[in-house]
């Protein structure tokens, strides 16, 4: 069974800062991965999709990586602002399952002024 | 283009009672994913419709069940309602040509239970 694991489940950092935010796969058997960010009581925006063949994808301040034979993702913020607060999730998709996303917990992320 | 939309944004029920939530997909989109997101936790998968037809469903009892219209729309019911149903409810849709499964999610519904 696919379990996501995301560490750690808060983090505050001051602005400015550049953080990486971790997740991790137990079945390294993935379609694909990917990054979501959510504001408090809203839906998901998908930031970064990373199919499994490839090794990263970047989005401006963001860059996502996977190792999937080591079962991980990390998404690194570069010069973190406080509009980057919010919660950040990962997701994986699995072969032959369609569209069925298997979501971490969430790491939730407060960028202070 | 429009995006993903649901209706209602917020509701409140009382446990045993029956729950119908709506979502239009975005423009070009023929499958449809339902989420529940409990407080603190992350999105669920309950089931996906493709063709009108249900095609995957995850651990959740037979009392949530759902449709898929021509227009791709879709809703999902809830039934005999349980406190621990209260919850963020998501849709997802994605173009079935799109070799990601990408798929792009609507603002949810708030469900509260009493």
């Amino acid at each position: 069974k696919q379990e996501v694991t995301q560490i750690p489940a808060a983090l505050s950092v001051p602005e400015g800062e550049n953080l990486v935010l971790n997740c991790s796969f137990t079945d390294s058997a993935i379609y694909n991965l990917q990054w979501f960010r959510q504001d408090p009581g809203k839906g998901l925006t998908s930031l970064l999709l990373i199919q499994s063949s490839q090794r990263e994808q970047t989005s401006g301040r963001l860059n996502a990586s996977l190792d999937k034979s080591s079962g991980r993702s990390t998404l690194y913020i570069a010069a973190s602002q406080p509009g980057d607060s919010a919660t950040y999730l990962c997701a994986v998709r699995i072969y032959n399952q369609g569209g069925k996303l298997i979501f971490g917990q969430g790491t939730e992320l407060s960028v202070k002024p | 283009e429009t995006g993903v939309t649901q209706s209602p944004t917020h509701l409140i029920k009382t446990r045993g009672q029956q729950v119908t939530l709506r979502c239009s997909s975005q423009s070009g989109h023929n499958t449809v994913s339902w989420y529940q997101q409990a407080l603190g936790q992350g999105p669920q998968f309950i089931f996906q419709y493709y063709r009108e037809e249900e095609n995957g469903r995850g651990n959740f009892p037979p009392r949530f069940s759902g449709l898929q219209f021509p227009n791709y729309s879709s809703e999902l019911n809830v039934n005999a309602l349980e406190l621990d149903d209260s919850a963020l409810y998501l849709c997802a849709s994605s173009p079935r040509t799109s070799g990601t499964y990408e798929q792009y999610f609507g603002p949810g519904t708030r469900l509260t239970v009493t």
